[in-house]
């Protein structure tokens, strides 16, 4: 249990679908961060969101739209995907934004595009 | 130049063995330093973290050295549960806590 939930833990979708993937964390926790794992390639951050407001945008394409309704949780929409997008998407929770406060994951959510 | 880049492996070493694994990073203003451990399929996992001083958390020792801009990690008496992928961290300055990942070394440790 690692106190960062996600859901699902396997998508499958076509290009043209439209999906979210959701995270939620019972840590208490204030910053979230959404990170993609391409086979063989180190995890990249993709977004940081910090007391809901998001700090950092790592230059993620337009098709990946993160959305974080309060502390406790986290969505990334997905629309229109690329196969290149396929992947390990993780996300992690930290106490806040600052500091080297460690980060806990979540298990992943495996994406594969058709 | 990648950020932080590592050795991928694999090290294949028998149980009871001593490894060390070594992750150079290019940023010099970098400010904090971990491992962690990815199990195969599994979400990364803080081990330790680095500091200047060395620190040690019973069979695991990191360093740093920040001269030479490396980190490493020592695993002493190797078990089989120890087989996983390392994954070196830095974060860059500024006081944010924007985690910079290696690629991972992929440890397998056989009976």
């Amino acid at each position: 249990e690692t106190g960062v939930t996600q859901t699902p833990r396997h998508l499958v979708m076509g290009m043209t679908n439209k999906k979210s993937l959701k995270c939620e964390q019972h840590l208490g926790h204030n910053a979230m961060y959404w990170y993609k794992q391409s086979a063989k390639k180190p995890l990249e951050l993709m977004f940081v969101y910090n007391f809901k407001e998001q700090t950092e945008n790592n230059s993620v394409p337009s098709r990946f739209s993160p959305e974080c309704p309060n502390s406790s949780h986290l969505f990334l929409h997905l629309h229109t995907l690329q196969p290149e997008d396929s992947a390990l998407y993780l996300c992690a929770s930290s106490q806040d934004w600052t500091g080297d406060q460690p980060q806990h994951f979540g298990d992943g959510t495996r994406l594969s595009i058709l | 130049r990648k950020e932080v880049e590592q050795d991928p492996g694999p090290f294949n070493v028998p149980e009871g063995a001593t490894v060390a694994f070594n992750c150079t990073y290019s940023n010099s203003a970098s400010q904090s330093f971990f491992w962690y451990r990815q199990d195969c399929r599994k979400e990364p996992k803080l081990l330790m973290s680095v500091y200047s001083s060395g620190n040690e958390d019973g069979r695991f020792t990191a360093q740093l050295n920040r001269a030479s801009q490396y980190i490493s990690l020592l695993i002493r008496d190797s078990k089989l549960s120890d087989s996983a992928t390392y994954l070196c961290v830095v974060t860059p300055s500024g006081g944010y806590n924007k985690l910079i990942f290696g690629a991972g070394t992929r440890l397998a440790v056989h009976p």
